[in-house]
């Protein structure tokens, strides 16, 4: 079956230190993998996506996310922590039976908590 | 760009009532998509579209209908509203064409007592 998991619920770190929150998934074919960002009462924010190319991409704010093929993983990734980063974040992979409609597959979602 | 809006922002409903809920994008989208998001439950898909005209179910469509007369709107109507649909409803949209990334907009939080 397709799926995404993020196996934390919830990831702390202290502010200044680095953060992964950690996605893998199982899907057919190449992926097309993406990270969401959700601060409380808002809509989901695209922060970045791999679609093909280096596995190192970057994206919004400072954040960047790892493809892994061998480990089929997407960990979201950050040098240095700020307390602003504390929110719900998303994994998503483009759903291949899908065909042409764009379609996404959710993880549950992590809460970050960075503590100054 | 606004981006994706949607109106209104809050609504009670009793059970048995209807109502719409509205979601416009200004970036010539073809694509857009409905979801609800339960506490801890992720992102479910209601309903999607791929243009004017086209629609489609997604994983849970029950108790939801949607119609796409034009590129822009997306509108998405309860009827019937039963408290299961209490929920933080969340409309996005994408251009496709291999570039999949949706955009979001603030979403509607609906509470039906």
């Amino acid at each position: 079956a397709q799926s995404v998991a993020q196996p934390e619920d919830q990831v702390n770190v202290a502010e200044g230190n680095p953060l992964t929150v950690k996605c893998t998934y199982s899907v057919s074919g190449n992926p097309y993998l993406f990270w969401y960002v959700q601060y409380p009462n808002r809509g989901l924010q695209f922060l970045l996506k791999y679609i093909t190319g280096d596995n190192l991409v970057k994206g919004s704010y400072g954040f960047e996310a790892e493809f892994n093929k061998s480990q089929t993983s997407f960990h979201l990734k950050k040098p240095s922590a700020l307390v602003s980063d504390s929110a719900l974040y998303f994994c998503a992979v483009r759903d291949p039976r899908s065909g042409n409609t764009g379609k996404l597959i959710f993880g549950q979602g992590t809460t970050l908590q960075v503590k100054p | 760009n606004a981006g994706v809006t949607q109106t209104p922002k809050f609504r009670i409903l009793k059970i048995g009532q209807s109502m719409t809920l509205q979601c416009t994008q200004d970036m010539n989208h073809n694509y857009m998509y409905w979801y609800r998001q339960d506490p801890g439950m992720g992102l479910k898909l209601i309903y999607y579209s791929v243009g004017a005209g086209i629609t489609d179910k997604g994983e849970v469509p029950n108790g939801y209908n949607v119609s796409r007369s034009t590129t822009e709107d997306f509108p998405l109507r309860l009827e019937l509203a039963a408290p299961s649909q209490t929920s933080v409803y969340f409309c996005a949209s994408s251009y496709g064409l291999d570039s999949y990334e949706q955009y979001f907009g603030p979403g509607t939080r609906l509470t039906v007592t």
